[in-house]
């Protein structure tokens, strides 16, 4: 119940076209689902992040869509770019707890080509 | 400001040695935490701490050690290397306030290999 399944595991997008990435969760109680950007050979950082009391959050190119009903939430890149070539982990967390833990999914690995 | 720091950034160890891994983070976060990411299975909680003198297993604990003596550092011991262990290491740190809602910050990671 506290797993967090990331799909696809891999993808490739040429220049400008969408990228899409999606997240399925059990638990109901997680209330903050965040998304991580990772370069090779840095540590993840926070790209954007969405609670389920809204149905999307838009942030330059990079989108949340929050299925509350299908615990489902999924990441659009629209206008891909080369620089947008990193994982990606989406990850599930009990905002309201006190210890600030993150279920983080399996990620995804994202080529644009130019 | 550097924000997370860990030491060192490489390290081959044979089975059987022991080591220290050294997160230090200068933001004053009362949350650290420790990560193995291994290919296809994402970021697993080892184990992280709530504040200063403070401890707690995470989601893969077994054969990994801690302590957070100072605030601003969270050391991950390993007692007895196994090639299971051979992994990439990170730690984050998280501010005081909201729960799960302030953002982890990361270090760059630690790629350890146990021969």
């Amino acid at each position: 119940q506290q797993q967090v399944k990331q799909s696809p595991q891999s993808l490739i997008v040429q220049k400008g076209g969408i990228s899409i990435i999606n997240c399925a969760y059990e638990n109901t109680a997680f209330d903050y689902f965040p998304w991580y950007q990772q370069f090779p050979g840095k540590g993840p950082a926070l790209l954007i992040a969405i609670r389920p009391d809204v149905s999307e959050k838009k942030e330059g190119r990079f989108t949340i869509s929050f299925n509350k009903s299908a615990k489902q939430f999924s990441l659009h890149i629209m206008d891909s770019q080369p620089g947008d070539s990193a994982t990606y982990f989406c990850a599930a967390s009990l905002g309201s707890s006190n210890t600030g833990k993150l279920i983080f999914g399996q990620g995804t690995t994202l080529q644009v080509k130019p | 400001n550097a924000g997370v720091t860990q030491t060192p950034k490489f390290r081959v160890l044979k089975t059987g040695q022991s080591m220290t891994l050294l997160c230090a983070q200068d933001m004053n976060h009362e949350y650290m935490y420790w990560y193995r990411q291994d290919p296809g299975m994402g970021l697993r909680l080892i184990h992280y701490s709530v504040g200063e003198g403070t401890t707690a297993k995470g989601e893969v604990p077994d054969g990994y050690n801690v302590s957070r003596l100072k605030k601003q550092n969270f050391l991950l011991g390993l007692e007895s290397a196994a090639p299971s262990q051979t992994s990439v290491y990170f730690c984050a740190s998280k501010p005081l306030g909201q729960g799960g809602n302030q953002p982890q910050h990361f270090g760059d990671g630690t790629r350890l290999s146990i021969l």
